[in-house]
């Protein structure tokens, strides 16, 4: 079984640039998360969509930060413009359910550079 | 808000002995899951074990298995006979009931052959 697929790994960009990530869940996964991770630090939640609903997405910097899980499956998060204060790993993480209890399965990250 | 420590940034330990990572975490609510997650070096993290607040018996997943002192808010993990696999960064994580999970800092373990 595929697990959680991110793409790109890396990017580097110019602030003030737009940059986009995509995350494919594992198949039948209908909970998706959307992390930022700093160095040295654990993840903290951006946003969480069940199916193709945006249910926790307090944490996300709304006025830069978008993201969006059109068919409820794979799904993307964006940051126009970037600042340096955006370097840092976003990480994708499915689960089969809503439940804490579901066990959520990480993807590799996004390493994201601003120059 | 809740709040999550992991006091040990860095530990170290020899092949095949036991180590323990700490945690504590600070929230006024009853009901909560408490999680340890493990990231190897550019890999995926994953779960390593959870715990449900209303539980009295520790967990244990094979190797591992925590300290869950409710009363003192702590939950610690402890890693028998540890293997240079283990080698990893450890996040400790709380999620209340019915709310999103909050991790710690992390505690980078390293294995020593």
């Amino acid at each position: 079984e595929a697990g959680v697929v991110q793409s790109p790994r890396y990017k580097i960009i110019e602030k003030k640039q737009p940059v986009a990530f995509w995350c494919n869940p594992i198949s039948g996964h209908n909970t998706l998360y959307w992390y930022l991770q700093n160095l040295g630090q654990g993840p903290e939640l951006l946003i969480r969509y069940e199916n193709e609903e945006a249910v926790d997405d307090s944490q996300l910097p709304k006025d830069r930060f978008s993201a969006e899980r059109l068919k409820g499956v794979d799904s993307t998060l964006k940051i126009q413009p970037a600042e340096l204060g955006d370097s840092a790993v976003y990480l994708c993480a499915s689960s089969t359910g809503t439940s804490l209890l579901d066990t959520q399965y990480f993807g590799p990250g996004t390493r994201l550079t601003v120059l | 808000a809740q709040t999550v420590t992991q006091s040990q940034p860095e530990m170290s330990v020899q092949e095949a002995e036991t180590v323990t990572l700490s945690c504590t975490y600070d929230t006024s609510e009853n009901n909560y899951y408490l999680f340890w997650y493990k990231q190897p070096p550019s890999r995926q993290m994953i779960l390593v074990i959870r715990q449900e607040a209303y539980k009295q018996q520790n967990a244990t997943e094979n190797r591992f298995s925590v300290n869950f002192q409710k009363a003192a808010k702590s939950f610690s993990l402890k890693i028998s006979d540890s293997q240079l696999g283990d080698t990893a960064m450890y996040f400790c994580a709380f999620a209340p009931n019915a709310g999103k999970s909050t991790f710690g800092d992390g505690t980078t373990l390293t294995v020593k052959p």
